[in-house]
C-alpha cells in the first residue's frame, strides 16, 4: 500500500518565519505535488516535481518554494510566512504512467499567527 | 488551467441512490478522477474515466462524456459512512497535473 507521510499534522508559526513542510513517499513515485486546501476553493496546486531536482510551478506558487533532493522527499518552504498562508497543506505522489491516480498524505494544518 | 464545477452540498437518505455531477472545461484532457475525502482526512482515490461511458466499481460508478465536458459519480445503496466530500479532478495532458473541483459535501441521513 502506498504511504505518503507528512511530517506534522498541526503546525503553528509566526508571521515572517521561514516554514518547512516535509513529505515522504515510500513507493518510488516519480511525481510529487503540494496543494493547499481552503473552504470553497478546493485543492489548489502550489508546485509539483516530476523528478529529482526538477520542479514546476502550479497555479499559486507565490510565497512558496520547493526542494526535491531525493526521489522520496518533497519539501515545501514558506520563505516568510504570512497570515494568508494559513491553510491545510496536502502532499501527493503518483507514478509517471498513464492513468495513475495521486496518493495523498494526511495533510498539515498550518496556522500563521 | 481548468474550470471545474461541482455542486457545493447534497443530502440523501440511507439506502438511496445519489448522483454527483461535475462539469469541466479543459485545454488538454487526459482523464477524470473522483476522490472521497472524509472530514479531517486525506482524499482517497475512488475511480477514473478516460474514455466515454460508465465505469462500475461495486456501489460506485462514474460516467464520462468528453464531448460535453461532463462526468458524474453515482453512489448506490447509500450508507452513513458515505457522508464525505467528493472531489472531481481533471488530469492535464502534459506534466501529469491534476486540477480539482471545490468538492461536493454529501450528507447521508437515516
Amino acid at each position: 500500500d502506498v504511504k505518503v507521510t507528512q511530517s506534522s499534522r498541526y503546525l503553528v508559526k509566526r508571521t515572517g518565519e521561514k516554514v518547512f513542510l516535509e513529505c515522504v513517499q515510500d513507493m518510488d513515485h516519480e511525481n510529487m505535488f503540494w496543494y493547499r486546501q481552503d473552504p470553497g476553493l478546493g485543492l489548489r496546486l502550489i508546485y509539483f516535481s516530476y523528478d529529482v531536482k526538477m520542479k514546476e510551478k502550479g497555479d499559486i506558487p507565490e510565497g512558496y518554494s520547493v526542494s526535491r533532493e531525493k526521489k522520496e522527499r518533497f519539501s515545501l518552504i514558506l520563505e516568510s510566512a504570512s497570515t494568508n498562508q494559513t491553510s491545510m497543506y496536502l502532499c501527493a505522489s503518483s507514478l509517471d504512467r498513464w492513468i495513475q491516480p495521486q496518493h495523498f498524505g494526511d495533510g498539515t494544518r498550518l496556522s500563521i499567527l | 488551467g481548468q474550470n471545474i464545477d461541482q455542486p457545493t452540498e447534497m443530502t440523501a437518505t440511507e439506502g438511496a441512490i445519489v448522483q454527483i455531477n461535475c462539469t469541466y472545461q479543459t485545454s488538454g484532457f487526459n482523464g477524470l478522477f473522483w476522490y472521497q475525502q472524509h472530514a479531517g482526512e486525506a482524499p482517497t482515490f475512488l475511480s477514473y474515466n478516460v474514455l466515454d461511458g460508465l465505469e462500475e466499481k461495486g456501489r460506485f460508478s462514474s460516467f464520462l462524456s468528453r464531448s460535453k465536458g461532463y462526468s458524474y459519480l453515482l453512489l448506490k445503496e447509500l450508507q452513513m459512512k458515505d457522508s464525505a466530500s467528493y472531489l472531481c479532478a481533471v488530469r492535464e495532458h502534459n506534466f501529469n497535473k491534476f486540477y480539482f473541483g471545490s468538492g461536493t459535501k454529501l450528507n447521508v441521513k437515516p
